[in-house]
């Protein structure tokens, strides 16, 4: 199993400004994946990070709104650009050797004001 | 496209009721099958799966089977207790190796003493 870690859990914004989460995990690991959990919904995928290349995002989410980082197999940043009060979620990263074996992060409660 | 249709919450049983959150799919081929568990102010646990047809995932007293042919992977308990009040997710993965998990919307259980 893989024990992940973000940071920060929860942040409170002002619009027009830029949040960076970050994710570890324990060990190495070949996918990570960003959700967003909107309030009282269910999760939504925002992108696939694979270390060493870009990262790829669904439909609905562009790079330059939420740009990825992955710069080893341990680590990941997401970045929520010029936030808006619309912005305000839970994001979660995953991570696993494959799908069939995801782990998730606590997540990163955020709320743009 | 592939996707998971969960009951609506939200669930109120009592202690030692039996717990049924029903859940199907829409898949080409053969998912894998998740129920996650998401408890209050935290990330998602797996709390079980099933790889193929006929398969019976279990974990802390919680069932579920791979049902083909009603393409269904229905969530039961014998006996809940307070502590499993949480919301629960069904989810899939269609491919194997890297492709990202598909939920369902959850369902929130509450269980009262």
């Amino acid at each position: 199993s893989a024990v992940i870690s973000q940071k920060p859990s929860r942040d409170i914004c002002q619009r027009g400004t830029s949040l960076t989460i970050q994710c570890q995990v324990d060990s190495q690991v070949t996918m990570m994946f960003w959700y967003r959990q909107q309030p009282g919904q269910s999760l939504t995928l925002i992108a696939t990070a694979n270390q060493g290349s870009e990262a790829t995002y669904e439909s609905g989410f562009v790079i330059d709104k939420f740009p990825i980082s992955r710069p080893n197999l341990t680590f990941s940043t997401l970045t929520v650009s010029n936030m808006s009060p619309e912005d305000s979620s839970i994001y979660l990263c995953s991570g696993g050797q494959s799908s069939y074996e995801q782990y998730f992060g606590p997540g990163t409660r955020l709320t743009v004001t | 496209g592939n996707s998971v249709t969960q009951m609506e919450g939200p669930v109120t049983l009592s202690e030692e009721a039996f717990l049924t959150i029903n859940c199907t799919y829409t898949a080409t081929g053969y998912p894998s099958l998740f129920w996650y568990v998401q408890y209050p102010g935290e990330g998602l646990q797996l709390l079980l799966k099933a790889t193929k047809a006929d398969d019976k995932g279990s974990n802390k007293g919680f069932e579920a089977t791979y049902r083909k042919e009603t393409t269904s992977f229905h969530l039961e308990k014998g006996s809940v207790q307070v502590s499993d009040s949480a919301v629960y997710f069904c989810a899939l993965i269609w491919n194997s190796g890297n492709t990202p998990l598909v939920f369902g919307k959850g369902t929130r259980l509450s269980v009262i003493a």
